[in-house]
């Protein structure tokens, strides 16, 4: 089983849409959680912590289900500029109980808004 | 203020040369990270130093590939005797490791790397 889960897409909406993108994840270790965006041959770019209680920027709403190892990102009012791989990530806590530095990616989800 | 940079942005090398990556992460950030993109995959993880204590290496994919960060700052990722399935995009990152941000990395721009 891959340590992080997405549904690959294609995820095809028209502008001003509400999308939501799921993520699960394998290890109950895994400390901290995060969502990136990934544009076309560019550098992948932190969108937005993922928080237990949940968190909301913007259009951006990320919530985290701890029991079922599970991340969601919801994309309110689609803009074109949003059109991206959105990539789940996370990175696990060591022995310490710290979180560690190495992130784990998932493979992202492809969304295209179209006018 | 200035984020992570990475030098070169393209290099192509012939099968068998040496290559070295530069990543200078950004300023007042402890923890660099290096990872690599292959075509259509998702980032993998290579190397990872925090501060002085000893970088972890496990994400190395063969003794080929090495990795030093001096004074703390710069970091220089080395390919040697490059294989074409070396050709990837590798991506730098660094973060901070205390404060409410600690651990949310930012990347660099990446260096496409061709092995022909």
């Amino acid at each position: 089983r891959k340590e992080v889960e997405q549904d690959p897409g294609p995820f095809n909406v028209p502008e001003g849409a509400t999308v939501a993108f799921n993520c699960t994840y394998s290890n109950s270790a895994s400390q901290s959680f995060f969502w990136y965006r990934q544009d076309c041959r560019k550098e992948p770019k932190l969108l937005m912590s993922v928080y237990s209680s949940g968190n909301e920027d913007g259009r951006f709403t990320a919530q985290l289900n701890r029991a079922s190892q599970y991340i969601s990102l919801l994309i309110r009012d689609s803009k074109l500029s949003d059109s991206a791989t959105y990539l789940c990530v996370l990175n696990l806590a060591n022995a310490g109980g710290t979180s560690y530095g190495k992130l784990t990616f998932g493979q992202g989800t492809i969304l295209t808004v179209h006018p | 203020g200035a984020g992570v940079s990475q030098s070169p942005s393209n290099k192509v090398t012939e099968k068998g040369k040496d290559v070295e990556l530069r990543c200078d992460p950004i300023s007042g950030h402890t923890a660099l990270y290096w990872y690599r993109q292959s075509l259509g995959q998702g980032l993998e993880f290579l190397i990872y130093f925090q501060g002085n204590s000893a970088p972890d290496k496990s994400g190395l994919p063969s003794d080929r590939f090495s990795a030093e960060r001096t004074g703390g700052s710069v970091s220089t990722l080395t390919i040697q005797r490059t294989q074409q399935e070396d050709s990837a995009v590798y991506l730098c990152a660094s973060s901070a490791t205390s404060g409410v941000t600690s651990y949310e990395q930012y990347f660099g721009p990446g260096t496409r790397l061709t092995v022909t």
